[in-house]
């Protein structure tokens, strides 16, 4: 099953630059995104989403992209600090015009390094 | 910040034994998941629970499965005869709406299962 897809297991930035995770998904019937960020020993915390009628949205340092067409999305973090080093998860959602909470179908993640 | 937490952060069980995973949502929530991963793959949906009934279970949610609500606080989910393969970091949730765009899932910090 690679309803959705993080092809970059790992990513090493400096702190400061930007960090671009990416994220694909191949059911059309996705209409709502997540990011979500993971620390080791914790479970993991909600960090921005993206419904698929926009294509953009932003939360201070961190913006998601969404380009349907592509079926793609990218998470960016300007500037990375130490602290966003963290396991990076995509997921995505059939919520339907009620966007009811279903269930989420996740990529397995992007180890991101900020290094200071 | 208010959290999910679960209990036992580590369960060690023989395989064919019964076992209890316990989770304590947010108190306000109506919503509550449990996801699972199995080590070096994608997180997976189980199960999800609303108004005191199951609203949707995945495949591997099967027979040896069960969850409850045993009072107002408490969340769990029994495996009854743990198999090998049910070795995974098992993970509540819970959300306080039905739509995602404004109740995204609150995670605990997981219960390792090892089953030998």
């Amino acid at each position: 099953d690679q309803q959705v897809k993080q092809n970059s297991p790992s990513l090493s930035v400096q702190e400061g630059r930007i960090s671009i995770l990416n994220c694909d998904y191949t059911n059309s019937m996705f209409d709502y995104f997540l990011w979500y960020k993971k620390y080791p020993a914790e479970g993991p915390t909600f960090l921005i989403s993206i419904s698929s009628i926009k294509d953009k949205n932003e939360d201070g340092r961190f913006t998601v992209f969404l380009n349907k067409s592509a079926k793609h999305l990218s998470l960016h973090i300007v500037p990375s600090q130490p602290g966003d080093s963290a396991v990076y998860f995509c997921a995505a959602s059939a919520s339907g015009n009620a966007g009811n909470n279903r269930k989420l179908i996740w990529g397995l993640g992007t180890s991101l390094a900020v290094n200071p | 910040e208010p959290e999910v937490t679960q209990t036992p952060s580590h369960q060690v069980t023989q395989m064919g034994q019964e076992v209890i995973l316990r989770c304590v949502p947010i108190s306000n929530h109506l919503y509550f998941y449990w996801y699972r991963q199995i080590l070096g793959q994608k997180v997976e949906f189980l199960v999800s629970f609303y108004n005191n009934e199951i609203s949707e279970k995945s495949e591997i949610f099967d027979d040896q499965f069960s969850v409850e609500r045993p009072d107002g606080s408490n969340f769990t989910l029994k495996i009854r005869s743990t198999k090998l393969e049910d070795s995974a970091m098992y993970f509540c949730a819970s959300s306080g709406g039905r739509a995602l765009y404004n109740s995204p899932l609150h995670f605990g910090n997981g219960t390792r299962l090892t089953v030998t």
